[in-house]
């Protein structure tokens, strides 16, 4: 069964600090790895990877694949309070014959304090 | 519209009862996916729609679930005889073609009393 593990599952920061979410998979068919930030309701989408190595970065965030050790992580440095949300790691792949779908991992759930 | 529109946002309902959510993708957007969030959970995969290819229905829990799409626009899930365990939000995403940057509508709490 196809699966993505996401740690921790939550963590406390103070501002400033740099954080490194982990998410690992087991998937039979991996097509790209995916990082989601969920602050209310709504999941908005930060990076999507494909390629072992390759550094995906927007302004503090950052996040790399590694395909050798089917992980990933998410980088996030100075960390502020806006940061403080759930980030969702999803990994597509073809399942059933299917294209396309998306397993989640359960979340890691990051508070920022000031 | 701008995003995708899910309705109702909130929903209370009995058990044994049966309910439809909404989900209205944006215009031009083929694939279309329903995941459920219980509290502290990660997002559970429901089911997902393809253009005019047959769904994937592998992420259904049950016989009580069932969802349609016609053609490229709204797509209903049903939950019929809902149980105390169906409550959690509903969410729905669309996207261009296949997986990747998935949008997400605002989802539908459901709570079943």
């Amino acid at each position: 069964e196809d699966k993505v593990v996401q740690s921790p599952l939550s963590l406390v920061v103070h501002e400033g600090d740099t954080v490194t979410l982990n998410c690992s998979y087991e998937v039979t068919n991996f097509r790209s790895l995916l990082w989601y930030k969920q602050e209310k309701k709504a999941p908005t989408f930060l990076f999507m990877l494909t390629s072992s190595g390759i550094e995906k970065k927007s302004g503090r965030l950052s996040s790399i694949l590694d395909k050798k050790e089917l992980s990933s992580i998410l980088n996030i440095t100075a960390t502020q309070t806006g940061d403080s949300a759930i980030y969702l790691c999803a990994v597509e792949s073809y399942y059933g014959g299917s294209q396309g779908n998306l397993i989640f991992g359960k979340g890691t759930k990051l508070s920022v304090k000031p | 519209g701008a995003g995708v529109s899910q309705s109702p946002s909130n929903k209370v309902t009995e058990k044994g009862k049966d309910v439809e959510l909404r989900c209205d993708p944006i215009s031009g957007h083929t694939a279309l996916y329903w995941y459920r969030q219980s509290l502290g959970q990660g997002l559970e995969f429901l089911i997902y729609f393809q253009g005019n290819s047959a769904p994937d229905k592998s992420g259904l829990p049950s016989d009580r679930f069932s969802a349609e799409r016609t053609g490229e626009s709204v797509s209903t899930l049903t939950i019929q005889r809902t149980q105390q365990e169906d409550s959690a939000v509903y969410l729905c995403a669309s996207s261009p073609e296949r997986a990747g940057e998935l949008f997400f509508g605002e989802g539908s709490r459901l709570t079943v009393l």
